[in-house]
């Protein structure tokens, strides 16, 4: 059973458009929402992350918006550039004992036309 | 220059063989994790370590031993019992500041394991 459900699986955009990620949850114990990049061949790296306090973060072009009332949260990339052509892995994390766990999305393979 | 480094980048190996992962970090973590990625199903997580010499396993550990004997080191041996070892296998590590705090896990650059 996927904890965190990530969708679309694949995500084709013009290059100018807006990239829309989304993300739910059950487990209200969920405390931190990391998203995380990959390029093909690499390991993940941290793109941006918000804790369920806030609505909405925005660093540069790239905007998480997170309801909570829904269980939901989404990763918008504005004005998109073949550059982002990446895997967008969704996660979410609870504490686990004396430290934390971390639980992920099955990704989404994003690809910008130039 | 601090980071996590993995060797070998492609590693082929016979039906039946063991073969060990290696996973280097200088970042000071105490953290370090090994998961495997196959498309479309995502990052699973193999072992996982919050100190030295102690580890549990993750969510699909058969067929995989670990150990850490040094903060730095955690390599990883995918057995002969692992029945589909062929995948992408990524080593991360992170901070562990307690279960207050944000924990970023920070990755290497994957070793791809082909079983001939």
């Amino acid at each position: 059973q996927q904890q965190v459900k990530q969708s679309p699986q694949s995500l084709i955009v013009q290059k100018g458009g807006i990239s829309i990620i989304n993300c739910a949850y059950e487990n209200t114990a969920f405390d931190y929402f990391p998203w995380y990049q990959q390029f093909p061949g690499k390991g993940p790296a941290l793109l941006i992350a918000i804790r369920p306090d806030v609505s909405e973060k925005k660093e540069g072009r790239f905007t998480i918006s997170f309801n909570k009332s829904a269980k939901q949260f989404s990763l918008h990339i504005m004005d998109s550039q073949p550059g982002d052509s990446a895997t967008y892995f969704c996660a979410a994390s609870e504490r686990a004992g004396n430290n934390r766990k971390l639980i992920w999305g099955l990704g989404t393979s994003l690809a910008v036309n130039p | 220059d601090g980071g996590i480094t993995q060797s070998p980048k492609y590693l082929f190996r016979k039906e039946g063989q063991n073969v060990t992962l290696s996973c280097e970090q200088n970042l000071n973590h105490d953290a370090m994790y090994w998961y495997r990625q196959d498309p479309g199903q995502g990052l699973r997580l193999i072992y996982y370590s919050q100190i030295v010499n102690d580890f549990q396993k993750g969510d699909i550990a058969e067929g995989y031993s670990v150990s850490r004997e040094k903060k730095e080191s955690f390599p990883l041996t995918v057995t002969s019992a692992q029945k589909n070892p062929t995948a992408f296998y990524l080593c991360a590590s992170s901070i562990q500041a307690g279960r207050d705090a944000p924990d970023t896990q920070y990755f290497g650059p994957g070793t791809r394991l082909t079983v001939l």
